[in-house]
């Protein structure tokens, strides 16, 4: 079983719809919790930390379930823009050195 | 401004013929990365530094190798590059120190090997 897994897509959806992408992680030590978002021949980025009490920053909201192990992001309103690759990351430790990323859910919004 | 500054963007080689690429950053994290990103590919550790110390991937080639001379700067060197080692290497940074440690990374030093 890998240690961060994530929905494979891709999703290709309409713009102005509501999407959901899940990711579940294996290690119940796990300490931190990220969405990244790469665009394409770019470098990741930070979209959101995730904390147990869950998070909204605009149309983006995260959500993590220690007991499931499992976190997840909502785009709503999702525009043409927000196609990219969106990346669990988990944080083995406190320590910030060691991170277990998913393989990534592609996102295509199509006019 | 860029925080982790990766050179070069683009590196051509040739088969077997070293290639040197570095990371600098500006945000004085204790721990830098190096990762490989192959297409449609998560990115791989290779290996990282948590302030001098050095930690290798057990899966990483021998062919990879890394320097960091202080806590700006670090360098990947792949000694003899192969056809297979044509990926796209990110640095990134992070700190012990801060609340959420999550990852800083560089634009990236994509290699190309004829």
């Amino acid at each position: 079983r890998k240690e961060v897994e994530q929905d494979p897509g891709p999703f290709n959806v309409p713009e102005g719809a509501t999407v959901a992408f899940n990711c579940t992680y294996s290690n119940s030590a796990s300490q931190s919790f990220f969405w990244y978002r790469q665009d394409c021949r770019k470098e990741p980025k930070l979209l959101m930390s995730v904390y147990s009490s869950g998070n909204e920053d605009g149309r983006f909201t995260a959500q993590l379930n220690r007991a499931s192990q499992y976190i997840s992001l909502l785009i709503r309103d999702s525009k043409l823009s927000d196609s990219a690759t969106y990346l669990c990351v988990v944080g083995l430790d406190n320590y910030g050195q060691n991170f277990v990323f998913g393989p990534g859910t592609r996102l295509s919004v199509l006019p | 401004d860029a925080m982790v500054i990766q050179n070069p963007r683009y590196q051509v080689t040739q088969f077997g013929k070293p290639v040197t690429l570095s990371c600098s950053q500006t945000l004085n994290h204790n721990v830098m990365y190096w990762y490989q990103q192959k297409s449609s590919q998560a990115p791989k550790l290779l290996f990282h530094y948590y302030d001098k110390d050095f930690n290798n991937e057990a899966d990483t080639p021998d062919n990879f190798q890394s320097r960091r001379p202080n806590t700006s700067f670090c360098f990947l060197d792949i000694r003899s590059p192969g056809l297979g080692d044509a990926a796209m290497y990110l640095c990134a940074t992070s700190s012990t120190g801060t609340e959420t440690g999550e990852l800083f990374f560089g634009e990236g030093s994509r290699l190309t090997v004829l």
